[in-house]
C-alpha cells in the first residue's frame, strides 16, 4: 500500500521560506487515484489543510494561505513538495502530507484523506 | 468560508455508546468523513462517505449525516477508544476539518 514520508528542516527562520517533501512510496505519484495534499497541526490540536494537488484535478490551496503556498510535484523521484513562504511563529506546526481519495456516489463528491505520513514539527523562529 | 463545529469533549462509560456531532450549514448534501488521532500518531479515518467503515475498523464505529449534523458513534467504547476525533467535509473544492473532539472513555 502507499506510504509517505515527509523530509525538511525543523527549524525556519520568520519571514523566510518553510520548504517540505514528501516521499511516496508503494505506488506511482502519478496516479490519478489520489489527490496529493498538505495539512499542518497546530500545538493545540486543531488540523488545517494548507492545499492539494491532482493530475486530473488540478492545484488546490486554503484561501487562507493562497498568497504564500506553492506545491509542486517530481514525477521522477516520485515527491511532491510545499513552499510556504515567508513564514512566522503561527507557522509552527506538525506538518503532514497525505493522499485523499476523491470520487461521486449518489450525485454527491467524497473526499478523505486516505493515507497519512507520520509528521515532521516545524519550528518558525524569530 | 465553511466551518464545521464539534464539542471540545465528550465522555463515555466503557461498554455504553458514545456520540460526537459534527455541525455545518446543509451539512447533509455533503459526504462527511472521521479520523481519530491518538496521542502522538497521525489521524486516521475511520469512517467516510458518512457512514463507510474502512477494513480494519471495528464495526462499533458507525456514522450519519442529516440535515445540518452529522454524528459519529462509538457503540460498546472501549478504552483503546479513547483519542480526538475530527470531521471533516469538501466543500468547494477546499476540504474543512471540525475543531476536534476529545473522547475520553472512563
Amino acid at each position: 500500500q502507499v506510504q509517505l514520508q515527509e523530509s525538511g528542516p525543523g527549524l525556519v527562520k520568520s519571514s523566510q521560506t518553510l520548504s517540505l517533501t514528501c516521499t511516496v512510496s508503494g505506488g506511482s505519484i502519478s496516479s490519478s487515484d489520489y489527490y496529493w495534499s498538505w495539512i499542518r497541526q497546530f500545538p493545540g490540536k486543531g488540523l488545517e489543510w494548507i492545499g492539494y494537488i491532482s493530475y486530473t484535478d488540478g492545484m488546490y490551496y486554503s484561501p487562507s494561505l493562497k498568497s504564500r503556498v506553492t506545491m509542486s510535484v517530481d514525477s521522477s523521484k516520485n515527491r511532491f513538495s510545499l513552499n510556504l513562504s515567508p513564514v512566522t511563529a503561527a507557522d509552527t506546526a506538525v506538518y503532514y502530507c497525505a493522499g485523499a481519495l476523491t470520487g461521486t456516489a449518489l450525485n454527491y463528491y467524497y473526499h478523505y484523506i486516505d493515507v497519512w505520513g507520520k509528521g515532521t514539527t516545524v519550528t518558525v523562529s524569530s | 468560508s465553511y466551518e464545521l463545529t464539534q464539542p471540545p469533549s465528550v465522555s463515555v462509560s466503557p461498554g455504553q455508546t458514545g456520540s460526537i456531532t459534527c455541525s455545518g450549514d446543509k451539512l447533509g448534501d455533503q459526504y462527511v468523513s472521521w479520523y481519530q488521532q491518538k496521542p502522538g500518531q497521525s489521524p486516521v479515518v475511520v469512517i467516510y462517505q458518512d457512514s463507510k467503515r474502512p477494513s480494519g475498523v471495528p464495526e462499533r464505529f458507525s456514522g450519519s449525516n442529516s440535515g445540518n449534523t452529522a454524528t459519529l458513534t462509538i457503540s460498546g467504547t472501549q478504552a483503546m477508544d479513547e483519542a480526538d476525533y475530527y470531521c471533516q467535509a469538501w466543500d468547494s473544492r477546499t476540504v474543512v476539518f471540525g475543531g476536534g473532539t476529545k473522547l475520553t472513555v472512563l
